[in-house]
């Protein structure tokens, strides 16, 4: 079965700094990859995904991520945070070629911005 | 503009009762879930819908059920509440059928069952 692996529950970081959130996957082929953003009381929110194509994939709010075949990762970075990113990450998977539809979520990621 | 909308935002019932939760959405989607979200599990697979009369158990549907009469709908129904089943619940829905594709998440419920 297809997992996700989140490793940090829990990320804090200071306004202007870098952020990298990790995400690793188990899936024996090339997976879509998601990541959303929930703020709290919210709902989840696409940041960006991967399909195919380049390996390096733009979002919204100025985040990025990274498809590395060779390491089954998919981090999600952004070069200067800001405090309004404060929130919960999540990354999440979907089986290439399946007719079930369905993602395979992470545990999450909680980032805490100073300011 | 298209969106997914979930009723009630919160509820509070006690244990024994039966529980709908709403979900509606107005893109046409063909394919509809229904997760939980719990503290250290993240999202959690409840059930799920690729079109009207289909549904699928997720790897939590014991004590839930959906029924699908239209595109637009998938309720949840909690058949006798219980207080594990306090949490925040969310709805989602994606386009093409039977593929993997973007999920679109409605705002949530949070439910309490005394």
């Amino acid at each position: 079965a297809q997992s996700v692996t989140q490793p940090d529950i829990h990320i804090t970081v200071s306004e202007g700094a870098s952020l990298e959130l990790r995400c690793n996957y188990s899936y024996g082929a090339t997976p879509y990859l998601f990541w959303y953003v929930q703020s709290p009381g919210q709902g989840l929110q696409l940041l960006l995904k991967y399909f195919s194509g380049d390996t390096l994939v733009q979002g919204i709010k100025g985040f990025e991520a990274e498809f590395k075949r060779s390491q089954s990762s998919f981090n999600l970075r952004k070069p200067s945070v800001h405090w309004s990113d404060a929130a919960e990450y999540f990354c999440a998977v979907g089986v290439r070629g399946s007719t079930l539809g369905r993602l395979y979520f992470g545990r999450g990621t909680q980032l805490t911005v100073w300011p | 503009d298209a969106e997914i909308t979930q009723s009630p935002r919160h509820k509070i019932t006690e244990t024994g009762r039966q529980v709908t939760l709403a979900c509606h959405q107005t893109w046409n989607h063909n394919n509809m879930f229904w997760y939980r979200q719990d503290l250290g599990h993240g999202l959690r697979l409840i059930h799920y819908s690729y079109g009207v009369q289909d549904t699928n158990k997720g790897e939590v549907s014991d004590g839930y059920s959906v029924s699908r009469s239209n595109t637009e709908d998938l309720p949840l129904t909690l058949e006798s509440a219980a207080s594990s089943q306090t949490s925040v619940y969310f709805c989602a829905s994606s386009n093409i059928a039977g593929s993997t594709d973007t999920q679109y998440f409605g705002p949530g419920t949070r439910l309490t069952v005394l």
